[in-house]
């Protein structure tokens, strides 16, 4: 059982928006302001969408943002285009050189 | 450019023991945190084990905790996994994560591990 919950599946329509939750615990996402979010196609590594709960690095669409409210926070993908269809991980800082995943989401793009 | 490579993954029998390497090139590599996280096959990924840029601090999942070992040779850039007592449960791609605290920003391209007899 991960660390943080996120929902098993979202899907969305090409061109819509869709939000992925991700909840902890006041021990992590509710106690530090260090969410990152991953995106993950099969058989790669992952790769950082959104860093410090809000930011993104160089080279993400603006089409990915990021928020928290309290224990629980969210990535939104908007305009989605069928290179989405895939796994996406929340994790947060938890102290101490750790860090805790969520338990990943598949997005279906229909 | 950053890049991370690891090595040194493989067939183990259980209980037996690997070291893995993640070699590091492109940033000041004692500036900052690494962490291994692994992911078992068609599941999530779970931080193993993380140790700070000077290698004074480290952290271990409970479920590593007591049989495997993270270091660093500044020196070197290499980041090391000392794995023993390997179970089955611990088959699973390996990754080096260079580490801030607010996310992973450059992972390597991972190395399997495999516990079977």
């Amino acid at each position: 059982q991960s660390a943080l919950t996120q929902p098993r599946s979202v899907s969305g329509s090409l061109g819509q928006s869709v939000t992925i939750s991700c909840t902890g615990t006041s021990s992590n996402v509710g106690n530090y302001n260090y969410v990152s979010w991953y995106r993950q196609y099969p058989g790669k590594a992952p790769r950082l969408l959104i860093f410090d709960v809000i930011r993104r690095p160089s080279g993400v669409p603006d089409r990915f943002s990021g928020s928290k409210s309290g224990n629980t926070a969210s990535l939104t993908i908007s305009g989605l285009q069928a290179e989405d269809e895939t796994d996406y991980y929340c994790c947060s800082y938890a102290g101490r050189f750790n860090w805790v995943f969520g338990g990943g989401t598949k997005l279906t793009v229909l | 450019e950053v890049q991370l490579l690891e090595s040194g993954g493989g067939l183990v029998q259980p209980g037996g023991s690997l070291r893995l390497s993640c070699v590091a090139s492109g940033f000041t590599f004692s500036t900052y945190a690494m962490n291994w996280v692994r992911q078992v096959p068609g599941q999530g990924l779970e931080c193993l084990s993380g140790i700070s840029g000077n290698g004074d601090t480290t952290y271990y999942a409970d479920s590593v905790k007591g049989r495997f070992t993270i270091s660093r040779d500044n020196s070197r850039n290499t980041l090391y996994l000392q794995m023993n007592s390997l179970r089955a449960e611990d088959t699973a791609m390996y990754y080096c994560a260079k580490a801030l605290f607010g996310g992973h920003d450059y992972w390597g391209q991972g190395i399997l591990v495999t516990v079977s007899s």
